[in-house]
């Protein structure tokens, strides 16, 4: 398995415009999540599905922040307008969880997005 | 609400040494704990996982502890070695990962 992939791998925007990051994640996992890393907050939950239906959004920050999962193997989260303050690191992770035992997520490499 | 403490300050250990890394908790009652180490540019990286009813897990040279009445996990790395420096992520898991902010961790040769 190639692990979770996330593109794109940078992306620099201007402000206002809209952004959309990519993920698969690992064939078999039913859990997905998008975190964000900055230094000041380190890794933050935004939202989480579970086989694809989104089960927590409480950390996505406002309305600009939507994230999808429209089949097992493909989810996006979008920034709508882009702020220069959303300038960050995107994580994706999945995880398989067996009966009540739950076994470490699996990051991608994330996306580093810039807005200007 | 819930908050998770590592050591913010960069730990160095001399090569060889036993490096020990700390990350309490409060307002939290997880049914697991886990560390992960993260490089710079890439996301973090699944090590061990704990859970609430078991004291201590071992994996080669690494070594954790969970104490829930103290709110405290304790990482070792033994013999540690050059390879060994990044940031070391603490995360309290029930039905999702909070986590920590990270220790970083340098092995000096």
């Amino acid at each position: 398995d190639a692990g979770v992939i996330q593109s794109p791998r940078h992306e620099v925007t201007e402000m206002g415009q809209e952004v959309t990051l990519r993920c698969k994640p690992i064939s078999g996992h039913d859990y997905l999540f998008w975190y964000r890393q900055t230094m000041m907050r380190g890794l933050e939950l935004l939202i989480y599905f579970n086989n694809n239906v989104p089960i927590d959004d409480s950390g996505m920050p406002e309305d600009r922040f939507s994230a999808k999962m429209p089949n097992a193997s493909f989810s996006t989260l979008k920034i709508q307008p882009s702020e220069p303050r959303d300038s960050a690191v995107y994580f994706c992770a999945s995880s398989f969880a067996r009966g009540s035992s739950y076994y470490g997520y699996t990051f991608g490499s994330g996306t580093r997005l810039t807005v200007v | 609400s819930q908050k998770i403490e590592q050591n913010s300050e960069a730990l160095n250990i001399q090569e060889g040494k036993t490096a020990t890394l700390t990350c309490n908790y409060t307002n939290y009652s997880p049914a697991y704990l886990q560390w992960y180490r993260q490089d710079p540019g890439r996301g973090p990286v699944f090590l061990l996982l704990i859970r609430e009813n078991e004291k201590e897990k071992r994996k080669e040279r690494l070594k954790v502890t969970f104490d829930t009445t103290l709110k405290q996990s304790l990482f070792h790395i033994t013999a540690s070695q050059p390879a060994d420096s990044a940031t070391y992520l603490c995360a309290l898991s029930d039905d999702k990962i909070i986590f920590g902010k990270g220790t970083r961790l340098h092995i000096l040769p």
